[in-house]
């Protein structure tokens, strides 16, 4: 089975430090994403990366970026956190080629809590 | 852009019953994927559907989807307390970019 992990279920910040979620995934997966999910708006996917050093915006990057130095490992980054950043955060992985019709894999989420 | 909308957002339904999600997009996806959540955890797989006309079953949950409607179904049938769960539907952009469905929460009352 696939495994996602992240690394805390639960986390809270203050306004303005730096955040880092990390996300693991042990299938040798060439995707990865992020997404946070708010209630009545579904997952918005913030990044994503196809490959080790590379990386995409998604639809609300704003405030966020990502690390991808290692094929396993993706990192969200919340630069300076703002209360508007209070969310649930989901990292996903999914294979690439043969396997597009593979869905992609889940992470157990972190509640990110910014006071 | 690819536009996932989901109907209804809350669905409250007695056991035994049968009742059916939908899901519209709104330029063409490859594939539709629906995913369900319970509360507190993560998304899990339900089906994935790759062509027009597929079907995908799993006890009392029927997919199916329409590309020429953009359209696509789950259908619970005869429900049982342990479905209810948010479920939520998304269609594939390029590059294996999923775009989700606000979701639907089911609650199943016995």
């Amino acid at each position: 089975d696939v495994k996602v992990t992240q690394s805390s279920r639960y986390l809270v910040k203050r306004t303005g430090e730096k955040v880092f979620l990390e996300c693991v995934q042990d299938m040798d997966h060439e995707n990865m994403f992020w997404y946070r999910q708010d209630p009545g708006l579904g997952l918005r996917l913030i990044y994503f990366s196809y490959d080790v050093k590379m990386k995409e915006k998604g639809d609300i990057p704003e405030g966020y970026s990502v690390s991808r130095e290692k094929k396993e490992r993706f990192s969200l980054i919340l630069e300076s956190a703002s209360t508007n950043q209070t969310s649930m955060y989901l990292c996903a992985s999914s294979g690439f080629g043969t396997v597009l019709d593979q869905p992609q894999h889940f992470g157990d989420g972190t509640r990110l809590s910014i006071l | 852009e690819l536009k996932v909308e989901q109907n209804p957002l809350f669905l409250s339904m007695q056991e035994g019953k049968n009742y059916t999600i939908y899901c519209n997009y709104s330029t063409t996806s490859d594939r539709l994927y629906w995913y369900r959540q319970d509360p507190g955890k993560s998304l899990e797989s339900l089906f994935v559907l790759l062509s027009n006309g597929a079907v995908k079953q799993e006890g009392r949950l029927m997919a199916s989807l329409d590309t020429k409607a953009r359209l696509s179904t789950l259908h619970i049938t005869a429900a049982v307390h342990d479905l209810s769960a948010t479920y939520f539907c998304a269609g594939m952009e390029y590059g294996n970019k999923l775009v989700f469905g606000a979701g639907t929460i089911l609650r199943v009352k016995s």
